[in-house]
Order: structure tokens, then C-alpha cells, then sequence
């Protein structure tokens, strides 16, 4: 059974600019969960989808965004990158249902220059 | 203000010997917690879990012991192996089976051989 995919595996940007994020659930998870992770502040929540619906959400700011499709792929979206934005982006699947046992692909790691 | 807290980053170990791994959090709405294990360039990957109901789940060699009068837990590994080598994150959930989770900044588990 293939794992959770995330594209790009590696990116560079500028401040000011925007990124998208991609990640490929496992085959029949319909929970998609995304995470940023940074040295200083370990992994933090950023939000979940379920069925193409927003069902929680951290405490980040308005740029950063997600969706999800009826194929319960999904993609993260920061708009005006801020260097403080650089950072390990986590996509985590988990099967029907909330279970809190999460999925996690590799990551996607974003730096802003 | 990190509400799930491993104090400690790095912890050393003999191969065949006990690793305990702490974590503390602060908010008592908190009811289900996790551990996950993650090695270098892959994501983190689920490890054992407890419900706020019990005080201790065991699974082969890791076993997690939870006081919730104190907000305290730690993750027993026995014996210790060097293929444990890993940054151990704690999580927590307000709502058990939740896929929002809230994780402490990992310790990082080496195990000498």
C-alpha cells in the first residue's frame, strides 16, 4: 500500500511570493491533516480536511490556506511568504474518522529567502 | 505557548538498556495522548497511544505510563535497541481520537551499541 506523497519534496522562494503545496493521501484515508514543523516549535497544527470540508483549524494566520478534492488529495497554499514561513510541511493521513493516529508523509521543506 | 513540553532534547542510552522518554503538558482538557518516532528524512510515524482512562498501555517493548495528576508521561523503551535511534515526539488530543493534535519539540533517543 503506497504511503502519503507530498510534492515538492524541496522548494526555494522569495518573501512576497506564494507557494502550493500537494499531498496524495493513502488510498482510502479520507482524513487529510497538514502540520508545519520548525526547530524551535516541533510540530504545529495547521488544519484538517475531511470529505472536502475544513474540520479544524490551528492557530495560523489568514495566508495560510488548504483544500481538499473528492479524491481527498489536497493542497496547502501560503500566500506572501515571510522568512519565518521556512519550515518542514507535514501532510498526515488518517482512515474515516478522527483516530489522533496519524500518517505522516516526508514533507515538504520550504525556504524563504 | 507550547502547551505539550519534552524538556528534555537528547537522552543517550546503552544498547539492552530501559530508555525513558518525559513529557509534560498543561492543559487538562487534554485526554488522549501519542508518541511518535521519527527518523531522518521520513515523516514521523505512530508509536503507541493512551487513553486519559488508563495509566499505562504496553505494546512489546514500549510501554506508556501516564500520572494525570501530575500532567505528566513517559514512554519506556526495554530493552533498548540500536534501531530506536530516532526524535521521539509526544502529542496530545482535547478530543480523544482527534486528528488535531498538539506535539511537544521532540527528544532525540540515541542508543549506543
Amino acid at each position: 500500500k503506497a504511503g502519503v506523497t507530498q510534492t515538492p519534496r524541496y522548494l526555494i522562494k522569495t518573501r512576497g511570493q506564494q507557494v502550493t503545496l500537494s499531498c496524495s493521501p493513502i488510498s482510502g484515508h479520507r482524513s487529510v491533516s497538514w502540520y508545519q514543523q520548525t526547530p524551535g516549535q516541533g510540530l504545529q497544527f495547521l488544519f484538517e480536511y475531511f470529505s472536502e470540508t475544513q474540520r479544524n483549524k490551528g492557530n495560523f494566520p489568514g495566508r495560510f490556506s488548504g483544500r481538499q478534492f473528492s479524491n481527498s488529495r489536497s493542497e496547502m497554499n501560503v500566500s506572501t511568504l515571510e522568512l519565518g514561513d521556512s519550515a518542514l510541511y507535514l501532510c498526515a493521513s488518517s482512515p474515516t474518522g478522527p483516530t489522533g493516529e496519524l500518517f505522516f508523509g516526508e514533507g515538504s521543506r520550504l525556504t524563504v529567502l | 505557548d507550547q502547551q505539550v513540553k519534552q524538556n528534555s532534547p537528547s537522552l543517550s542510552v546503552q544498547e539492552g538498556r530501559i530508555s525513558i522518554l518525559n513529557c509534560d503538558y498543561t492543559n487538562s482538557m487534554f485526554d488522549y495522548f501519542l508518541w511518535y518516532k521519527k527518523y531522518p528524512a521520513e515523516g514521523p510515524t505512530f508509536l503507541i497511544s493512551i487513553s486519559s482512562i488508563k495509566d499505562k498501555n504496553e505494546d512489546g517493548r514500549f510501554t506508556v505510563f501516564l500520572n494525570k495528576s501530575a500532567k505528566h508521561l513517559s514512554l519506556h523503551i526495554v530493552p533498548s535497541q540500536p534501531g530506536d535511534s530516532a526524535v521521539y515526539f509526544c502529542a496530545a488530543s482535547a478530543q480523544t481520537g482527534a486528528n488535531n493534535l498538539f506535539f511537544g519539540t521532540g527528544t532525540r533517543l540515541t542508543v549506543i551499541p
